[in-house]
């Protein structure tokens, strides 16, 4: 069974913090992905990788950036927290094929709080 | 970025009712996806939609994919307290290289 794990579950953090959010795959998938949850917006795609040391922009990248040095780790960075990023982030890892034989397996999310 | 627009945004049944939701799309999609998040947790997916009209089930839960390949519906049969959660649809678009996700129809179930 695919696991997903993302390192806190709860975070609080002051405006203007650098905060990093992270996540660990043990299925050896090429493909990696940070979302955040809103509601009635549904998930939406901040940022993804393709291989390690790849990344591309997703539908929200601003105020983001990310790091993968390693092929299971994929961490989300907000270079200055604000308090409009206050949500629920989740990270996703599939393997790389068509993308109608490979979905999304996500971690159980890390509900960020910024004041 | 593509949206999907899921409906209803939310419900609340009683227990033994039957649930339909479905997920419409202004572009193609060739697949179409079914997640459920339970509270606290991440999405996990349901079921999994490959051709146009396609009916798949597992157990309780019934999904198609839409003729027109822009919708696709869920439907959950004699629903039971642990149904409770948001159903996510998702997806590839024809011409896309990403997952697309709607923006969730939130399921409560009064025992």
């Amino acid at each position: 069974d695919v696991k997903v794990t993302q390192s806190s579950r709860y975070l609080v953090k002051r405006t203007g913090e650098k905060v990093f959010l992270e996540c660990v795959q043990d299925m050896d998938h090429e493909n990696m992905f940070w979302y955040r949850q809103d509601p009635g917006l549904g998930l939406r795609l901040i940022y993804f990788s393709y291989d390690v040391k790849m990344k591309e922009k997703g539908d929200i990248p601003e105020g983001y950036s990310v790091s993968r040095e390693k092929k299971e780790r994929f961490s989300l960075i907000l270079e200055s927290a604000s308090t409009n990023q206050t949500s629920m982030y989740l990270c996703a890892s599939r393997r790389t094929g068509h993308l109608y034989n490979s979905p999304l397996h996500f971690g159980n999310g890390t509900r960020l709080t910024v004041t | 970025g593509q949206q999907l627009n899921q409906s209803p945004q939310s419900m609340f049944i009683q227990e033994g009712e039957d649930v339909s939701m479905n997920c419409t799309s202004s572009s193609i999609f060739n697949t179409w996806l079914w997640y459920k998040q339970d509270p606290g947790e991440g999405p996990v997916l349901l079921i999994a939609l490959y051709k146009a009209g396609e009916l798949t089930s597992n157990g309780r839960l019934t999904a198609q994919f839409g003729i027109t390949r822009k919708d696709s519906f869920l439907n959950i049969s004699a629903s039971i307290p642990s149904d409770v959660g948001i159903y996510f649809c998702a997806g590839p678009p024809l011409s896309g290289n990403q997952f697309y996700f709607g923006t969730g129809t939130s399921l409560t179930v009064i025992p």
